[in-house]
């Protein structure tokens, strides 16, 4: 089976510039997560989805993140104008519903944001 | 917040010995998480206990829940250099996970 899915690995751009990161979750899967992982705030919750509905976006820093989610087999978060603090790794991950909620969740290699 | 602590944030020891990592939580949680994450991958699924379970095994894992003292931990037996990497507890709580700083763990050959 094919894991979660992520582009760019890698993303270098000048700061002003609109950034879009891409996921592609596991199939059958109907929830996605966005994060975003820093050395000085860790592993944070961006926003998430389920069922392609997104259900909170509090981790969400400001309004030039907005985050889509199209159909069940793609999302998009996006930063525009994107500026230098932006900089880290993004990662996407997916749920199955399962039962009772215990279902792990499963991370694709994230992309590795540069803004300069 | 019910965001996991780990404990210790490094840990450095030799190949064959044992690996502990303890884990904090603040909230009542439906289950708690373990995840692995090597240098520059994603977050692998280790192991997860439910809230009412108080020990699980998963080869050469052992994870223990302390509901009263809201407290985790991960024990590695007969750690190999390939253990060697990042290590996050996160506490569930309703539809999200919360992750800690993690620790690092790192195994000598």
């Amino acid at each position: 089976d094919a894991g979660v899915i992520q582009s760019p690995r890698h993303e270098v751009t000048e700061m002003g510039q609109e950034v879009t990161l891409r996921c592609k979750p596991i199939s059958g899967h109907n929830s996605l997560f966005w994060y975003r992982q820093t050395m000085m705030r860790g592993l944070e919750l961006l926003i998430y989805f389920n069922n392609n509905v997104p259900i909170d976006d509090s981790g969400m820093p400001e309004d030039r993140f907005s985050a889509k989610m199209p159909n069940a087999s793609f999302s998009t978060l996006k930063i525009q104008p994107s500026e230098p603090r932006d900089s880290a790794v993004y990662f996407c991950a997916s749920r199955s519903q399962g039962t009772a909620g215990n279902q792990p969740q499963h991370f694709g290699d994230g992309t590795r944001l540069s803004i300069l | 917040s019910q965001q996991g602590e780990e404990d210790p944030q490094a840990l450095s020891i030799q190949e064959g010995e044992n690996a502990t990592m303890n884990c904090s939580y603040k909230t009542s949680i439906n289950n708690l998480q373990w995840y692995r994450q090597n240098s520059g991958r994603g977050l692998v699924h280790l192991i997860l206990i439910r809230s009412n379970e108080r020990e699980k095994h998963s080869g050469r894992l052992r994870v223990t829940l302390d509901t009263s003292k809201k407290s985790s931990s991960l024990l590695i037996t007969a750690s190999r250099a390939a253990d060697t990497a990042s290590y996050f507890c996160a506490p569930r709580a309703g539809n999200m996970l919360t992750f800690g700083g993690g620790t690092r763990l790192m195994v000598k050959p």
